[in-house]
């Protein structure tokens, strides 16, 4: 069955600290990823997405993802967090149609 | 602003006893979804329309229906609500395709008595 894991279930980082988030995708043909944000209280919101062409994708306040399709991951990172990224971020694929299959997230705990 | 909202945002329900949950979007968007999401874990896709078209997943319970209208609204339905039917309940929309974005609402958390 299509699915998505996330490795990290909880991640504390200071401020300024590099983040790099795990996310591995189940081969099923054409994937297209995605990284949500759940911030506390909040609904979940799309960081970036990724579809085709440069495997390095741009995302909403400084988040990158970078898709290595030989190692059917989609890992997120940020070089420095702010207080404010602490969130829950969710990682998810589409395969053949909309159904969007999600990871099991991880709760990101940044210290000021 | 166009959004996806859910009412309500909290909902106390007894063990067997039917419970409606509603969303409605200004996107205009042709298809929508329900996702149960417990605590710690992925949200898992319920079902969703195509437009007017149901799709349900495979091992979605049978005591979970939803209904369709219109367009801008759509209802999760739960027949005889079990204790571990507590979660929390997502709502979102998307245009047609697999490249879409999905918007989700705030969610509904359930909590059965």
């Amino acid at each position: 069955a299509q699915s998505v894991s996330q490795h990290n279930h909880h991640v504390i980082l200071s401020e300024a600290a590099s983040l790099e988030l795990g996310c591995n995708y189940s081969y099923g043909g054409t994937v297209n990823l995605f990284w949500y944000v759940q911030y506390p209280g909040q609904h979940l919101q799309l960081l970036l997405k990724y579809f085709s062409g440069d495997p390095l994708v741009k995302g909403i306040k400084g988040f990158e993802a970078e898709f290595i399709k030989s190692k059917f991951s989609f890992n997120l990172r940020k070089p420095s967090v702010q207080w404010s990224d602490t969130a829950e971020y969710f990682c998810a694929a589409t395969y053949n149609n909309n159904d969007m299959r999600f990871g099991a997230g991880t709760r990101l705990t940044v210290k000021p | 602003d166009a959004m996806v909202i859910q009412n309500p945002r909290y909902q106390v329900t007894q063990f067997g006893k039917p419970v409606t949950l509603s969303c409605s979007q200004t996107l205009n968007h042709n298809v929508m979804y329900w996702y149960q999401q417990k605590s710690s874990q992925a949200p898992k896709l319920l079902f969703h329309y195509y437009d007017k078209d149901f799709n349900n997943e495979a091992d979605t319970p049978d005591n979970f229906q939803s209904r369709r209208p219109n367009t801008s609204f759509c209802f999760l339905d739960i027949r005889s609500p079990g204790l571990g039917d507590a979660a929390m309940y997502l709502c979102a929309t998307s245009r047609v395709g697999r490249q879409e974005t999905q918007y989700f609402g705030p969610g509904t958390r359930l909590l059965v008595l």
